[in-house]
């Protein structure tokens, strides 16, 4: 069965430092969203791409974070520098279509990145 | 202002017996809603959704119920199982957003008991 596969599953890092999350969509999966989960909420929206371009980056902290996809397949998010307060599960999903439907556009979710900052 | 809230951080059942987990939303534009499932150590996992010109899906032992008038959804379990406990997760999908990413809820802790 395809699966989203994050990169690395934990990271711990010091304060100031950067750090690099990888994701591989389920091939043919146009759409690839970040989300961060903080301890005790729901996921939240980072970015969203539509193949190599950002769709919606409004909740994104563009002074430390950046995400790029771009040859519309893989993608990275980045934090520099990492602040205590971006400790976090990172989780990864892509989808089929750009256009929620009930057959086509189900997210599915990678198993996440786990970021400690000490 | 949250505008998916799962008002219960927990529930507890006995296996065989009926689950329902509850979710509100104040956002009257919603057009989807989706129900996830997530395991420790795990992504969530899609379970069950629902179209707003919809008031029930059933699949399975999973069947979620939209009262748009109430702005609240319900999803029910029936029987439960162990395999079951989890922390669940309402969503909430708003056409003519810039994107088409979720509006999750804090997520309810379901705990069976054999």
């Amino acid at each position: 069965e395809a699966e989203v596969a994050q990169s690395p599953r934990y990271k711990i890092t010091e304060k100031s430092q950067a750090v690099a999350f990888w994701c591989d969509p389920i091939s043919g999966h146009a759409t690839l969203y970040w989300y961060r989960q903080i301890l005790g909420q729901g996921p939240e929206l980072l970015v969203q791409f539509q193949d190599e371009s950002v769709v919606d980056d409004s909740q994104l902290p563009k002074d430390r974070f950046s995400a790029e996809r771009l040859k519309g397949v893989d993608s990275t998010l980045k934090i520099q520098p990492a602040e205590l307060g971006d400790s976090a599960m990172y989780l990864c999903a892509s989808s089929s279509t750009g256009r929620l439907s009930l057959a086509k556009n189900i997210q599915y979710f990678g198993a996440g990145t786990r970021l400690s900052v000490l | 202002d949250q505008q998916v809230k799962q008002n219960s951080p927990s529930l507890s059942v006995q296996e065989g017996r009926i689950s329902i987990l509850n979710c509100d939303y104040t956002n009257s534009m919603f057009d989807y809603f989706l129900w996830y499932k997530k395991y420790p150590a795990e992504g969530p996992t899609f379970l069950i959704s629902i179209s707003s010109i919809k008031d029930k899906n059933e699949d399975g032992r999973f069947t979620v119920f939209l009262n748009k008038s109430a702005k609240h959804l319900s999803l029910h379990i029936v029987p439960s199982q162990p395999g079951d406990s989890a922390v669940y997760f309402c969503a909430a999908s708003e056409p003519g957003r810039a994107g088409t990413a979720l509006i999750f809820g804090k997520g309810t802790t379901l705990s069976v008991s054999s």
